[in-house]
């Protein structure tokens, strides 16, 4: 089972629709998340942080559920310039080491 | 400011060559990284270093060796090249080496490797 699981996508909205990607993580130690954003061919870029009393930034908004081990972000309003690759992202011990674990991503492509 | 510059953006070799990956960052960072990007497989690490004169193997470092030339250098190192070499390699820097989101990791523009 891979560490952290996204729904690969793609995703194809419609401009001004509200999309949502939900994230899982396995290791029940990890102590901070993250969204980045990866357009084609090109380098992640940190999107947000997600606490846990949930928070937004613009059109988009993260939540965390510890108990259910659970991130989702929510996207309202899509632009087209939204379309990217979001990586949900978890950091926590991994076999002693410290470190960032990325999920493979989940494709979204906002149509005009 | 440049940010995280890496070199070379393309390279292709054939198996059993060796190559170096150069990485350098001007934000005065601590920490680090080099990872290797797979389709279906997102990022993994494959070497850090937490600060300038140490470094550490990640989830995946069979295969490459690490340089951390001085703070703002960070080399990655393919001794024999194999065609399950064949990725994406991205190089990273953070203030610190901690998961906090003020030691947003930044990264370098890529370079694509391809092993014949």
């Amino acid at each position: 089972r891979k560490e952290v699981e996204q729904d690969p996508g793609p995703f194809n909205v419609p401009e001004g629709a509200t999309v949502a990607f939900n994230c899982t993580y396995s290791n029940s130690a990890s102590q901070s998340f993250f969204w980045y954003r990866q357009d084609c061919r090109k380098e992640p870029k940190l999107l947000m942080s997600v606490y846990s009393s949930g928070n937004e930034d613009g059109r988009f908004t993260a939540q965390l559920n510890r108990a259910s081990q659970y991130i989702s972000l929510l996207i309202r309003d899509s632009k087209l310039s939204d379309s990217a690759t979001y990586l949900c992202v978890v950091y926590g011990r991994d076999t002693g080491r410290r470190a960032l674990t990325f999920g493979s991503g989940t494709r979204l492509q906002v149509q005009p | 400011n440049a940010g995280v510059t890496q070199t070379p953006k393309f390279q292709v070799l054939k198996t059993g060559q060796s190559m170096t990956l150069q990485c350098a960052q001007d934000m005065n960072h601590n920490s680090m990284y080099w990872y290797r990007q797979d389709p279906g497989m997102g990022l993994r690490l494959i070497y850090y270093s937490a600060s300038e004169g140490t470094t550490d193997k990640g989830e995946v470092p069979n295969g490459y060796n690490v340089s951390r030339l001085n703070k703002r250098e960070f080399s990655l190192r393919l001794e024999s090249a194999a065609p399950s070499q064949t990725s994406v390699y991205f190089c990273a820097s953070s203030p610190n080496f901690s998961g906090g989101s003020y030691n947003e990791q930044f990264f370098g523009p890529g370079t694509r490797l391809t092993v014949l």
